[in-house]
Parts: structure tokens; sequence; C-alpha cells
């Protein structure tokens, strides 16, 4: 089946610290890749997507590609900030519309001043 | 745009009581809403998807006798808690999906719903 794994939390950083969180996925397919933001006691934001091989998605700093040949959409970010601190949640769906989403576990991450 | 809310934003009820949650894309029509099932850091259980004007689809494992999921209209879809248990205490968190260009859609979540059953 399909599957979202992701690198295991808590992440703990320093302001301005180099940020990876890996994801990896199992798929029959090329599905589309997301990652989700979640900040306490909020709903889910899409943070970025990429829709085939080898795009990129990025925002807000955040930029994450999608490597077809390591089943894989690693979430980086160059210099983190305190309001950077939430759970963030990779997924992936299937084209079609009305296709629910897979997400991973979420990986909490904790930014210190 | 895409924005997706729900109501209430938490609610504290009796055991035995039912309870209804609201989900309405503001800006956007919505043919498909899902409603998810969040448990204290974990992750997101799909509960069911709702398409518009048809019945919706439970995952296995979900009583649809338990939540009841109403998708009236093209921009609100509601979930009921009948006779509600301390068990069912939870973040609800409701998404809609819109096509996107070409194939490929993405879901937009509402800000949850946080019920306490006493």
């Amino acid at each position: 089946g399909n599957s979202v794994t992701q690198m295991e939390g808590p992440v703990t950083l320093s302001e301005e610290a180099f940020l990876t969180i890996n994801c990896t996925y199992t798929a029959t397919g090329y599905p589309s890749l997301f990652w989700y933001v979640q900040y306490p006691g909020e709903g889910l934001q899409l943070l970025l997507k990429a829709t085939k091989a080898d795009d990129k998605g990025s925002n807000k700093g955040f930029e994450a590609t999608y490597r077809k040949e390591t089943t894989s959409f690693h979430l980086e970010k160059g210099s983190v900030q305190v309001s950077d601190s939430a759970v963030y949640f990779c997924a992936l769906s299937f084209g079609g519309y009305g296709q629910n989403f897979v997400f991973g576990p979420g990986t909490r991450l904790s930014v210190l001043p | 745009g895409a924005v997706v809310s729900q109501h209430p934003s938490w609610v504290i009820c009796k055991s035995g009581t039912s309870v209804k949650i609201e989900c309405r894309s503001l800006d956007f029509q919505a043919t498909t809403m899902f409603w998810y099932r969040q448990f204290p850091k974990q992750s997101l259980m799909l509960m069911a998807t709702s398409n518009e004007g048809s019945k919706a689809t439970y995952e296995q494992g979900v009583e649809k006798d338990k939540f009841l999921i109403n998708h009236a209209s093209l921009t609100l879809s509601t979930l009921t808690v009948t006779s509600a248990h301390p068990e069912d205490s939870s973040f609800y968190i409701c998404s809609a999906s819109t096509p996107g260009q070409g194939y490929q859609e993405t879901q937009y979540f509402g800000p949850g719903t946080r019920l306490l059953v006493l």
C-alpha cells in the first residue's frame, strides 16, 4: 500500500540553524507530494507541494525537491526561526479529484532562541 | 483564497449528547470534503470522505451511525457525533479539495474543532 515515513522527532534546533526533516514514501505510481505545517492548537496549513519528479516546492524559506529515484521529499530551511516551531507533516496524494491523502506521522520541531 | 472554516472551534459536552461540527469552504466550491481525527501528538486519521449530494464513504473501523456526515451543499459539510462518550474526545479536522491544474488537486484544511466529552 501507499505510505509515508518521516524522521522521528522531536527536533530541537537553535535559531538560525539549518533544518532538514526527512520524508520518504512508498507508492504504486507517481503521487503528488506535500508538506503541511500545524502550529499549536491549529489545523494544517499547506506549506509547499510538488507534483512531479524533480519539481521543487518552496515557500517561506522552506523547500523540498521531489526525488523519484530515492522516493524522497526532504524538507529544508537554511535558517530557522522561533516562529517555525510546529509539527510538520509529509503527505502524498494521487491524481484524481477527491483522492484522499496519506499522511506521515508528523515531526515536531522546536526552535530555541 | 481557498479558506476553510470550522465551527465551533472547541466544544465541551456531557456524555450522551450529540455534537454537530460544521465545515465550510468560504471562497470556493468543494465537491469533496474530508473528515479527519487527530489524537494528541499523532498524525491525522481519515474518518470519511464526503461528496456533495451523496452518502459519505467511511474508512474501515469508523462507525457510520456514530459519526453522521452530511454534505448538503458545495460549501458545507457537517459531522455529528451522536451520543458522545469520553473516548470520542479528540481534535476533528475537515478539509476540502478543489480541482487543481491538470489532474492534481490540493486539500485545504480547516482550523480544527477540539471536542471534550465529560
